[in-house]
């Protein structure tokens, strides 16, 4: 069974502060990205990670950045975070060589709140 | 434009009625469309998945997809209380057309007991 699992259902920081979003998966699969969720917007794509120490910026990369030192764990950044980016942000992986995958296991997501 | 819409709804019916949820989208490259189903304070997991045009069951839920027309619809049967979540329907093209999954805001449901 797929898991997806992410460091943190909850989190608050203040306006400024640097934040990690950490997001481990015990398939083995070649494929990780990062969305964010917002009302209305529906899932955007921030970065994903075709391979390990590869990463390719989504449709939302200002503000982000990401890390990916081992196949299973893909961190998502926050260098300065602003209110701007409280949301909830989603953790997917996914097998199939370049993206040819169809399916996306995702995680429980984490609601995060910048003060 | 967006490249793909959906209605955000909420949309809420009584117990056991057809319920009809549907995307349009933009980018005729696209060729896969699936469906995700997500439950409050979860992530999103896949439903159903078609490839091109045509139409696909799995129990009480059928998809079907229109090429022409730009439009895809998932289908519930027999709606139950456990189905309440929201959908989101999902689309991406093949090997020319391009890997990223492009997904819809999603639409609300309800179904009262």
């Amino acid at each position: 069974d797929v898991k997806v699992t992410q460091s943190s259902r909850y989190l608050v920081k203040r306006t400024g502060e640097k934040v990690f979003l950490e997001c481990v998966q015990d398939m083995d699969h070649e494929n990780m990205f990062w969305y964010r969720q917002d009302p209305g917007l529906g899932l955007r794509l921030i970065y994903f990670s075709y391979d390990v120490k590869m990463k390719e910026k989504g449709d939302i990369p200002e503000g982000y950045s990401v890390s990916r030192e081992k196949k299973e764990r893909f961190s998502l950044i926050l260098e300065s975070a602003s209110t701007n980016q409280t949301s909830m942000y989603l953790c997917a992986s996914s097998s199939g060589l370049a993206g040819g995958d169809n399916e996306q296991f995702f995680g429980p997501g984490t609601r995060l709140t910048v003060l | 434009q967006k490249e793909v819409e959906q209605d955000p709804g909420p949309l809420s019916v009584p117990e056991g009625a057809i319920v009809s949820l549907n995307c349009t989208y933009s980018n005729s490259a696209f060729q896969y469309f699936m469906w995700y189903r997500q439950y409050s304070r979860k992530g999103p997991e896949l439903l159903m998945y078609t490839y091109s045009s045509g139409n696909k069951e799995d129990g009480r839920f059928t998809a079907q997809v229109d090429k022409s027309s730009k439009y895809i619809s998932l289908f519930i049967r027999d709606s139950q209380p456990s189905d309440s979540a929201t959908y989101l329907c999902a689309m991406k093209g093949g090997w020319t057309g391009g890997f990223k999954t492009i997904f819809g805001a999603g639409t609300r449901l309800f179904v009262k007991a």
